[in-house]
């Protein structure tokens, strides 16, 4: 069953310290792997995409590592601000079909605080 | 910031009406999804679009239909609304990207709350 698992499920740092989300999965056959943002009440919007052959990408203060052979995959954020306060959402897409389907961890809400 | 545009923002209405969430997008999109969520749970995909007077059921079972008349366009409908219609509702539109991947774009929700 194609499932993707995010730990840990809440977190709470301090405004400038860093963190780091987890996301294991088990979809197959793989395509790739991205990292939402969710704000409350809003919608995901995207930090990274990567694909099988990229072990890591970065968006400012968000640098995404990706391990196809274990199948896991961490955010790491640099110099938390109280803006980082949100759900980070691990999404992964199969190959499967023409439609990229997508399936979603619950997500870790990330509290900031100053 | 993407052009996907949801309305109303927020809806509460009581029980046996019947609700039409708007989508629309100004990408030029194809593929066009409706996806369901509760606080705290992961995003459940409820209908999907190839294009026009395309439509699919997702995942997930829903008693919601929708259409695609036109591109930028996929409203979802609820004849009798009930309070186990409760939930946030996702719109999202897709673009390939490389070749390879789908970039997927979210809309701002609808939070419904059926009294």
């Amino acid at each position: 069953k194609n499932q993707v698992e995010q730990s840990p499920q809440s977190l709470i740092i301090l405004e400038g310290k860093n963190c780091t989300l987890q996301c294991n999965y088990t979809v197959s056959p793989f395509s790739n792997l991205r990292w939402y943002k969710q704000d409350t009440g809003r919608g995901p919007v995207s930090l990274t995409i990567m694909t099988f052959s990229e072990n890591t990408k970065s968006n400012g203060r968000y640098t995404a590592t990706l391990d196809a052979d274990t199948k896991q995959s961490s955010l790491h954020i640099t110099a938390s601000q109280l803006s980082d306060s949100a759900s980070y959402i691990c999404v992964v897409s199969d190959r499967g079909s023409t439609l990229g389907r997508l399936y979603f961890g619950r997500g870790t809400q990330l509290t900031v605080w100053p | 910031e993407a052009d996907i545009y949801q309305t109303p923002r927020y809806l509460v209405i009581g029980t046996g009406k019947k609700i039409t969430l708007e989508c629309s997008q100004t990408m030029g999109h194809d593929k066009m999804y409706w996806y369901q969520q509760d606080p705290g749970m992961e995003l459940h995909l409820i209908h999907y679009s190839y294009g026009v007077n395309s439509t699919e059921k997702g995942d997930l079972s829903s008693e919601s239909t929708v259409s695609r008349i036109r591109t930028e366009h996929f409203p979802l409908t609820l004849e009798s609304a009930r309070p186990s219609h409760t939930s946030q509702y996702l719109c999202a539109s897709s673009v390939l990207r490389g070749g390879r991947s789908y970039e997927q774009y979210f809309g701002p929700g609808t939070r419904l709350t059926v009294t």
